[in-house]
């Protein structure tokens, strides 16, 4: 079946160091969407930001990211992290009639000052 | 704008016990969904429903049931608590759009003694 790989549980960085969140899927599905989800401390997942065209850079909130189809890659970059960035971001599957997501495990964000 | 809203916040519940969770949706949506979240396993799909008298399997549908009374709401059943067991129910709802944004309820925290 469909599934999403996020190899880092926890990455923990200094604020202002670049953010880069690792995400790989697989699926047999030619068309895939793909997403980011966030979740701050104490309150509900939203989503950051969603992509279905390949190698094309998608951005919201100074994230970015870029599907590549070829590698089977949705990677969460950003510049420069801030303190207010630390939160549990998931990276979330849709393909088909794109009713059903298939979530990572996701990754812990720990920005120090 | 809209909201969702699930009760209980809190459930505490003994071995062998029936749980019900209720969630409520004010978006007019028609697909909700009912997610496990543990730590380190991401958010795991229970059970969906894509409109109002349908219901749909997860990935974890087992030792659950599932009620889409209404359109706006959507109730989840453990249908026997298991011992020590803790997790966070997430609730989320979303548009017939294909990979539109799903929106989260605040989660019910369930533990059983």
């Amino acid at each position: 079946g469909d599934s999403v790989t996020q190899t880092e549980g926890l990455v923990t960085l200094t604020e202002g160091l670049p953010v880069m969140l690792n995400c790989t899927y697989q699926t047999i599905y030619s068309n895939p969407f793909l997403f980011w989800y966030v979740q701050h401390l104490n309150e509900s997942p939203r989503l950051l930001l969603k992509s279905f065209t390949d190698n094309k850079r998608t951005e919201h909130q100074g994230f970015h990211a870029t599907l590549h189809k070829s590698s089977s890659s949705f990677h969460l970059q950003k510049s420069s992290a801030q303190l207010s960035d630390s939160a549990l971001y998931y990276c979330a599957l849709s393909v088909g009639m794109g009713y059903k997501l298939t979530f990572g495990t996701g990754t812990s964000l720990l920005v120090d000052p | 704008g809209g909201i969702i809203t699930q009760t209980p916040k809190f459930l505490i519940g003994q071995e062998g016990q029936k749980l019900t969770l209720k969630c409520q949706q004010n978006f007019n949506h028609d697909t909700m969904y009912w997610y496990r979240q543990d730590s380190g396993k991401g958010l795991r799909l229970i059970y969906y429903s894509i409109t109002e008298n349908d219901l749909q399997k997860g990935d974890l549908s087992e030792g659950y049931d599932a009620s889409r009374e209404k359109k706006s709401s959507f109730s989840l059943t453990v249908t026997s608590a298991q011992k020590n067991e803790m997790a966070v129910f997430l609730c989320a709802s979303t548009s017939r759009d294909n990979y539109a944004e799903q929106f989260f309820g605040p989660g019910t925290r369930l533990t059983v003694l």
